[in-house]
Order: C-alpha cells, then structure tokens, then sequence
C-alpha cells in the first residue's frame, strides 16, 4: 500500500541542525523528494534522492535514505528562522498511467532564537 | 517565481455558483497536475494530464471538472461544491508525467472557501 509518515511538529534553536523523518511502505518507490511550504506559498522543491542512492547533500541540506528500513530524513545544519516552514517527504511510485507522488502529512519546522 | 501561476488565491464562493481555477505554467513542461491540500490531510492527487491527455483521475466528484487546453494551461471547473471542498487546491507541472525523476514544481494555490 501507500503510506508515508511523518511526525506532525518539530522545534529547534537557530544555529542548531534539525532532522526531519520520514517513512514510507512501498519499496518500488523510485525517487523521494523534499518539499517544503512556507505560509500562503505552495510547494518549493528542495532536493530529491533516486531510491539507489543512501546520501545527498546539497549546500546546508543533507538526505540520507535507509531503503531497508523504509526511513529518509532532511538534515537542516545551522537552521535559521527563515528555515520555519512545513515539510513534505513524497515518494515517486511507477503506476498505470505513469508515475505518481504520494506525499506525506508534513512537519511543521519552528526555528526559535 | 516559480513559473507556475495560479488564479485567483482567493476564491469564495456559494454550493450554486459555477467558477473556474486557472493555471499557467512557464517551464516548457508537459505534464500538469491539480491537487487538493486539506487541513491535517496529505496532499491528494486529482487530476494527471500529460501532453494534454488526462492521464489520471483520482476518483474526484464531477462536480470538479478539469480542462487542458494546451500543455501551458490547465483549468479546473467547480459548480454546485459542497463545503467539505473548501481547501488549497495547488496546481503542478513537470516535464512529463511517466518519468520518476522529473521533479513537479507548484504553484502558490488557489484558497477557495465554500459558504
């Protein structure tokens, strides 16, 4: 089936890293992405990782993908307040018309000073 | 800017009106894609068209009904909604729609709010 989960809130201190987890349960997923939306925004895309690999890093972003354990995370180093936003985790799955993005509910991210 | 606009942000509207969402994408993609983004829900997936064909209909009421005229425009036609429709409804595009690693780039979403 199609699930992907995440926890619903996270709070950090700016400076610090933040980790957002994600799960999933297909194991055909092709690629995982990172979404993230700011209030009134829709959704920017942030960075993807193909189902093959188990590391991105792209400037302050790092992806990390445990493909056995159905587990991806988003590392934020030195989150700033600008960083407060929700986040969404999809996975990209081949289906009859094509493929399809399954998104999870998102984390909501709260930089404090 | 991300090369994907959608009209109007707002939208308010009665169960009897007929109105329409519009969007335009700005990339050269050829696939396009309208979603419904509820509170506390993940995102849910309406409608796929790719190359101008639709290519997936999510088991949306035809109370919705969606249009794509050319690969740059995509509409979709409400009337007689209900007020569980009130929600974002984001529109998407990519550079075709059966490729797993063609990124889908949004636009900031229609708010429609159903009296």
């Amino acid at each position: 089936g199609e699930d992907v989960e995440q926890s619903l809130f996270l709070s950090v201190r700016e400076g610090d890293s933040s980790v957002i987890n994600c799960t999933y349960t297909d194991s055909s997923s092709t690629y995982l992405y990172w979404y993230k939306q700011e209030p009134g925004a829709g959704l920017q895309l942030l960075t993807y990782i193909f189902s093959n690999m188990d590391m991105k890093q792209d400037q302050r972003l790092t992806v990390l993908l445990n493909k056995k354990d159905k587990h991806l995370s988003l590392r934020i180093a030195d989150t700033q307040t600008g960083d407060s936003a929700i986040y969404f985790c999809a996975e990209s799955m081949r289906t009859g018309g094509g493929n399809k993005l399954t998104f999870g509910t998102g984390t909501q991210l709260k930089v404090e000073l | 800017e991300t090369g994907v606009t959608q009209t109007p942000r707002h939208l308010v509207m009665g169960m009897t009106n007929k109105k329409s969402l519009k969007c335009e994408q700005h990339l050269g993609h050829n696939a396009m894609y309208w979603y419904k983004q509820s509170a506390k829900k993940p995102l849910e997936l309406m409608f796929v068209y790719n190359f101008k064909e639709q290519t997936e209909n999510n088991s949306v009421p035809s109370r919705f009904s969606p249009e794509c005229p050319n690969s740059s425009h995509l509409f979709l036609h409400l009337h007689t909604l209900q007020p569980e429709d009130s929600a974002l409804y984001l529109c998407a595009s990519s550079q075709e729609a059966t490729m797993g690693n063609q990124p889908q780039h949004f636009g900031d979403g229609t708010r429609l709010s159903i009296l």
